[in-house]
């Protein structure tokens, strides 16, 4: 298997310019989860699907943060208008069908978001 | 809310050396716990996960154990290598509810040739 997929790998941005970061899981995982890392605040939960219904968004930092799931396959995270305080590295992961939130969760390789 | 914290934030041994990581959280009411490593500039990758009903998980040179009741999990890495260089990240499932995920700050590990 291919494992989490996301794109792009790298993101430079100007300040006030919308930002989608793509996410596709492995096949067959039904739970996928949006995570943003900072040196500061370090590993955060952003978001959290099972069945490509949102079961906890309360990571979402603000309303310029949405995140979509429209099936199985496929996930974005939007952030619009983009600020400098987004810059981070946002990583995916995915875990299999009954395992939810407790089962091992398998990693993207992460977007690099920088916002100038 | 659950806190997890890793200390020490950075760690250097020379190679061959035993070394134990530490990983502590606030509520104890877990449903498991997770250690992760992460190399620089990629993803996180599974280790380990015991449940809150085992006292330890033991994968190669890799010991992981856990004292719920304490709120402590330690990973042990026995004859360390550089291979093993990297940061080491533990994870929390809450128990009840919908079982949120908290992770901890991370350990980054260097081991020296």
């Amino acid at each position: 298997d291919a494992g989490v997929i996301q794109s792009p790998r790298h993101e430079v941005t100007e300040m006030g310019q919308e930002v989608t970061l793509r996410c596709k899981p492995i096949s067959g995982h039904n739970s996928l989860f949006w995570y943003r890392q900072t040196m500061m605040r370090g590993l955060e939960l952003l978001i959290y699907f099972n069945n490509n219904v949102p079961i906890d968004d309360s990571g979402m930092p603000e309303d310029r943060f949405s995140a979509k799931m429209p099936n199985a396959s496929f996930s974005t995270l939007k952030i619009q208008p983009s600020e400098p305080r987004d810059s981070a590295v946002y990583f995916c992961a995915s875990t299999r069908p009954g395992g939810g939130s407790t089962d091992t969760q398998y990693f993207g390789p992460g977007t690099r978001l920088t916002v100038l | 809310k659950q806190e997890v914290t890793q200390i020490p934030a950075a760690l250097s041994v020379p190679e061959g050396e035993n070394l134990v990581l530490n990983c502590s959280f606030t509520d104890s009411a877990i449903y498991n716990l997770q250690w992760f490593r992460q190399d620089p500039g990629k993803g996180l990758t599974s280790l380990l996960l015991i449940q809150s009903s085992q006292r330890e998980q033991t994968s190669g040179r890799l010991n992981a154990s856990l004292d719920k009741s304490s709120g402590r999990s330690t990973l042990y890495i026995a004859a360390s290598q550089p291979g093993d260089s990297a940061t080491y990240l533990c994870a929390v499932v809450n128990s009840g509810g919908y079982q949120k995920v908290t992770f901890g700050t991370g350990t980054k590990l260097q081991v020296i040739p």
